[in-house]
């Protein structure tokens, strides 16, 4: 059966800070993979997706990034975060060709300071 | 402007009525559409999918329709019980790897 990690499942970080969240799937190959962010009370906010290795599509300019160095490994990164980067940031996965239902993560809850 | 909207307001029902959430959308044309549901601090988990031509699809207690016409999609879960209290999430597919959600209906189940 597949299985999707996240880690870390908090964090709190200053602002101006670096980010690294990693997010890898199991029991599955070449899956599509996707960054989600959610704000207190809001929806699911689209970051990045991905369909393959090193192919990375970016939905809301910010200062974030994602990278995907192996097929089932997703990261999120930032140089320097903001105070607006804080949220619910959730990582999942998907088959084939998008009109399959996304498998999430746990999630990772990020508070920047 | 694009827009996918869900009840913002909370839904309080009593257990065994039927709960029926709605999610409207604006200028998109989803292939499908796709319900979830999410708990407090956990990632949404994935209930039912129906695609743009079909009317209807059911799952135990679960019902979905899809009105293209209407640019709306019902949610029914009938027999209510506390533990479907939860938020749920109504996500289209636009394009063909490309989700967008809803901002989610909270439902509360009362015993």
């Amino acid at each position: 059966s597949q299985t999707i990690h996240q880690w870390p499942a908090t964090l709190v970080q200053p602002v101006g800070s670096p980010l690294s969240l990693e997010c890898t799937v199991e029991g599955t190959s070449n899956p599509n993979l996707y960054w989600y962010r959610q704000a207190a009370g809001r929806g699911l906010q689209l970051l990045f997706y991905s369909v393959g290795i090193g192919q990375i599509s970016s939905e809301v300019p910010q200062n974030l990034s994602a990278s995907r160095p192996q097929d089932r490994q997703f990261i999120l990164s930032s140089k320097k975060l903001l105070l607006s980067d804080s949220g619910f940031y959730l990582c999942a996965w998907a088959k084939g060709q998008g009109s399959y239902e996304q498998y999430f993560g746990p999630g990772t809850r990020l508070t920047v300071t | 402007s694009q827009k996918i909207e869900q009840n913002s307001e909370a839904l309080n029902i009593q257990e065994g009525k039927t709960a029926t959430l709605t999610c409207n959308y604006t200028n998109y044309s989803p292939a499908y559409l796709q319900w979830y549901r999410q708990d407090p601090g956990r990632g949404p988990v994935f209930l039912l999918l129906i695609r743009e031509n079909e009317k209807e699809k059911r799952k135990e207690r679960l019902k979905v329709t899809f009105d293209t016409t209407l640019k709306q999609s019902l949610f029914h879960i009938t027999a209510s019980q506390p533990a479907d209290s939860a938020t749920y999430l109504c996500a289209l597919g636009v394009g063909t790897y490309k989700y967008i959600f809803g901002t989610g209906t909270r439902l509360k189940v009362l015993a």
